[in-house]
């Protein structure tokens, strides 16, 4: 069964203070490892697609790094903006309908 | 484009009573998705569809029901509904051209049951 574990449940950071959010996987074969971002009230929003172990992707102060075990979301100066929940999800390559499975998400907030 | 619309956004119904929930999506996307979200939880699959006339069971699907018509529109029906119902709904489509398959999620409906 496939399985995803985000760390941490929540954190706290100042504005400009830089931190990591993680997700850990058990896949039977991994097609690609997804990076949502939820507000409240709203649905998720895409960031990133990750395929393979070494592959990164950037997108403003985010960065995203994959391994064979798990996925770091890197945030860099962060601003209040980016204060949102953060979702990890995982596609199996044996998985029919490209179904995903999804972690349990980390609450970022970043004060002023 | 309107991406992926779903309505109503806030709904009360109470137990034993029957709604569907609407998805649209304008994409022109394959697939289809329904998920539940509980507080502070991730997203729990419900049902899927790969395409209209074709659908599939999820990792919670009991107490619910869909079908695909059509490309575009994704339903999801529940029957006699109690309180466990009570939950925040995503609809979300994805295309079929990509390896990765990312999917694009509507705004959701917030589904109380009293």
């Amino acid at each position: 069964e496939d399985q995803v574990t985000q760390s941490p449940e929540a954190l706290r950071l100042q504005e400009g203070e830089s931190s990591s959010l993680n997700c850990s996987y058990t896949v039977s074969g991994l097609r690609g490892l997804f990076w949502y971002r939820q507000d409240p009230g709203k649905g998720p929003e895409f960031l990133f697609t990750l395929y393979s172990a070494g592959e990164e992707k950037e997108k403003e102060r985010l960065k995203a790094t994959l391994t064979k075990k798990e996925s770091f979301l890197h945030i860099t100066a962060p601003k209040p903006e980016d204060s949102a929940t953060y979702l990890c999800a995982v596609q199996a390559s044996e998985t029919s309908g490209s179904r995903l499975t999804f972690g349990e998400g980390t609450q970022l907030t970043v004060n002023p | 484009n309107a991406g992926v619309t779903q309505t109503p956004k806030f709904r009360i119904l109470k137990i034993g009573q029957s709604m569907t929930l609407q998805c649209a999506q304008d994409m022109n996307h394959n697939y289809m998705y329904w998920y539940r979200q509980d507080p502070g939880m991730g997203l729990k699959l419900i049902y899927y569809s790969v395409g209209a006339g074709i659908t599939d069971k999820g990792e919670v699907p009991n107490g619910y029901n869909v079908s695909r018509s059509t490309t575009e529109d994704f339903p999801l029906r529940l029957e006699l509904a109690a309180p466990s119902q009570t939950s925040v709904y995503f609809c979300a489509s994805s295309a079929r051209d990509r390896v990765g398959y990312e999917q694009y999620f509507g705004p959701g409906t917030r589904l109380t049951v009293t």
